[in-house]
């Protein structure tokens, strides 16, 4: 079975400081990877995925990751903090044409 | 504009009575899905259709029924057997249910059991 786990419930950054949100995988196969954000009471969205073409994904609002099969990880980081960067962040695999998310990680951004 | 749409937003509804969230999608995308939200517990899959009038269980399909008649149209009815229903419920479509596939969400309907 494939599985993600997410390091931290909440994360708290300063602005202007790094991002770094922390995503293990488990899986027997080659994992295809994602990650999406959630703003408060709306929908998901694609920040990057992780389809075996490069190790390094960089993804929409300066966001990117690295996938480190040694690891077992798909770390999200950016290199400095924005208010607007508030918000819920989920990793997940897909497995076998489902997704499988972790727990989400609830980031506060302070000034 | 395409994407997904979801209604209602905000959804009452007394012990007992079955209710339908709606969902819809003009992307032309095969696969749809619906997730549940819990706090602290990321999104669960309830049910998932890959093609018109075919759908399978996801991993908490107890006390829920979908239908999917139309390529646009994957409506989810939420059962008096569900036991715990308050939640914020989340659509989603992709293009083919690949393992690649992105899969794009609507705005989510929050439903409350009075």
């Amino acid at each position: 079975a494939q599985s993600v786990t997410q390091l931290g419930s909440h994360v708290s950054v300063s602005e202007g400081a790094l991002v770094l949100l922390r995503c293990n995988y488990s899986s027997s196969v080659p994992p295809y990877l994602f990650w999406y954000v959630q703003y408060p009471n709306q929908g998901l969205q694609l920040l990057l995925k992780y389809t075996s073409a490069a190790t390094l994904v960089k993804g929409i609002n300066g966001f990117e990751a690295e996938f480190k099969k040694s690891e077992t990880s798909f770390h999200l980081t950016k290199p400095s903090a924005h208010m607007s960067d508030a918000a819920e962040y989920f990793c997940a695999v897909n497995a076998g044409g489902k997704l499988q998310f972790g727990a989400g990680t609830q980031v506060v951004v302070t000034p | 504009d395409g994407g997904i749409t979801q209604s209602p937003k905000y959804l009452f509804r007394k012990e007992g009575q079955n209710v339908t969230l709606s969902c819809e999608q003009n992307l032309n995308h095969d696969a749809m899905y619906w997730y549940r939200q819990d706090p602290g517990q990321g999104l669960r899959l309830i049910y998932y259709s890959q093609i018109v009038n075919d759908f399978q269980k996801g991993d908490i399909a107890e006390g829920y029924s979908v239908s999917r008649e139309k390529k646009e149209s994957f409506p989810l009815t939420v059962t008096s057997a569900q036991k715990n229903p308050t939640a914020f419920y989340l659509c989603a479509s992709s293009i083919d249910g690949g393992n690649t596939d992105t899969q794009y969400f609507g705005p989510g309907t929050r439903l409350t059991v009075l």
